[in-house]
């Protein structure tokens, strides 16, 4: 089992709705980040959130919105979304600087946007 | 600016033999780690393997080993006794350090992937 959480797994709204996704860790990470990979191509990354503070946007469009409510919680709003932000939206934690700073994976969630 | 080349779209390998799957990378910071990631067509990412770029022996994990040749700067994941399990898109991916106010925080740029496909 994958010790990152997202949900849904599977998401279909249309342009005029709003929704969110969700993640959780619950291994003391303080460093979590949103992820957008579309279909046969890496992931890139959106935000980094740093001991509960954005700390990096890649200048990510505003009708996606950040919101880091506790250290063990991730959302990401979504409204007036485009089809072409449809993707596989991975969510992920680490410890933070200084070492490795191994990123763990959420399964993602897969969202189609009509 | 950092950069992560993976330059085999795709590999096959037989069941049972070893694999290697390429990547080379360019920075200019002296301290970098790189990482191998495979991700099924489940979507997971699953971290395998990490090399830090201090670390002065070849990092292994089991069937995973990682061919760390820093001055070609190069990176190469080894699979040994590859599995039909191990059909999936590997992502080679390098640590990078931002300095941000009240200190650093870290991000993660992949490469392009390659594909692998185990044949029985």
């Amino acid at each position: 089992d994958t010790e990152v959480t997202q949900t849904p797994k599977h998401l279909v709204m249309g342009m005029t709705n709003k929704k969110s996704l969700k993640c959780e860790q619950h291994m003391g990470h303080r460093a979590m980040y949103w992820y957008k990979q579309k279909a046969k191509k890496p992931p890139e990354l959106m935000f980094v959130y740093s001991y509960e503070k954005l700390s990096i946007n890649e200048s990510v469009p505003s009708r996606f919105s950040p919101e880091c409510p506790n250290s063990s919680l991730l959302n990401l709003h979504l409204h007036a979304l485009q089809p072409e932000d449809s993707a596989l939206y991975l969510c992920a934690s680490s410890q933070g600087p200084p070492g490795a700073n191994v990123l763990t994976f959420g399964a993602g969630s897969r969202l189609t946007v009509l | 600016a950092q950069k992560i080349t993976q330059t085999q779209p795709g590999m096959f390998v037989q069941e049972k033999e070893a694999v290697t799957l390429d990547c080379t990378y360019d920075t200019s910071d002296p301290s970098y780690g790189l990482f191998w990631y495979k991700q099924p067509s489940s979507g997971e990412m699953i971290f395998l393997i990490y090399q830090g770029s201090y670390d002065q022996q070849n990092a292994t994990e089991g069937r995973y080993s990682l061919n760390f040749q820093k001055a070609r700067k190069s990176a190469n994941l080894v699979i040994s006794a590859s599995q039909l399990g191990d059909s999936a898109m590997y992502f080679c991916a390098m640590r990078e350090r931002t300095q941000i106010a009240g200190g650093a925080t870290n991000k993660l740029i992949f490469g392009t992937g390659t594909l692998l496909a185990v044949q029985p």
